[in-house]
């Protein structure tokens, strides 16, 4: 299996804050690397696919980059909507995996 | 507009085994490139990926639980199914669905989810 390893596993940020999360991969998973927005009760939702690219709908302030082993998830601005744990996925195997999930919490 | 909804039982007792449909709308499992997956998250930890069916019926499963997992397809009434043979109360999760698209190569969108308690 690859494994995908998340840091930090939280974080305290507020509203304005800039808030980057990082995703490693135990082998090159050149771009296939996804990450998702998930709040509790709720369905997860796509924001960045194929490393860097922002899903339709998704805004602006959240941007991905990286590509291989390393990868990086970037909400520029924090908002009070942006509180939840966001969590990386590989599709480079076909055995599908994630990372371990980042919780972004209030200061 | 795209919609998957998990449904299943709420409670199953240790052993037994654990059926989870779930249904969707808006797109057809006879599709190329489509697929459904399913995950789990048990209560304070992280999202898992349990299996990926494809409309060519193509099946993955995680090899750590593929022992015990089963998915299958009904293209007709829109449905795919999970089995999980042998529960344990460490399985107790909510469980997901999902749209993958075999050519982004992502899931999008999920199903709310559906919480599985497993207890005597």
């Amino acid at each position: 299996d690859i494994q995908m390893t998340q840091s930090p596993s939280s974080l305290s940020a507020s509203v304005g804050d800039r808030v980057t999360i990082t995703c490693r991969a135990s082998q090159s998973i050149s771009s296939y690397l996804n990450w998702y927005q998930h709040k509790t009760g709720k369905a997860p939702r796509l924001l960045i696919y194929g490393a860097s690219s922002l899903q339709s709908g998704v805004p602006s302030r959240f941007s991905g980059s990286g590509s291989g082993t390393d990868f990086t998830l970037t909400i520029n601005s924090l908002t009070p909507e942006d509180f939840a744990t966001y969590y990386c996925q590989q599709s480079f195997s076909m055995y599908l995996t994630f990372g371990g999930g980042t919780k972004v919490e209030i200061k | 507009q795209i919609t998957l909804k998990e449904s299943g039982p709420t409670l199953v007792k240790p052993t037994q085994t654990l059926t989870l449909t779930c249904t969707f709308s808006g797109f057809s499992l006879s599709t190329s490139g489509v697929g459904v997956g399913w995950f789990r998250q048990p209560p304070g930890k992280a999202l898992e990926w349990l299996a990926l069916i494809f409309w060519n019926d193509d099946k993955w499963y995680s090899p750590s639980l593929k022992s015990r997992l089963a998915v299958t397809k009904d293209t007709s009434k829109n449905q795919v199914v999970l089995t999980m043979t042998n529960m344990d109360p460490v399985d107790t999760a909510t469980y997901s669905c999902a749209q993958y698209s075999h050519f982004h190569k992502w899931f999008d969108p999920w199903g709310q989810g559906s919480l599985v308690t497993v207890s005597s």
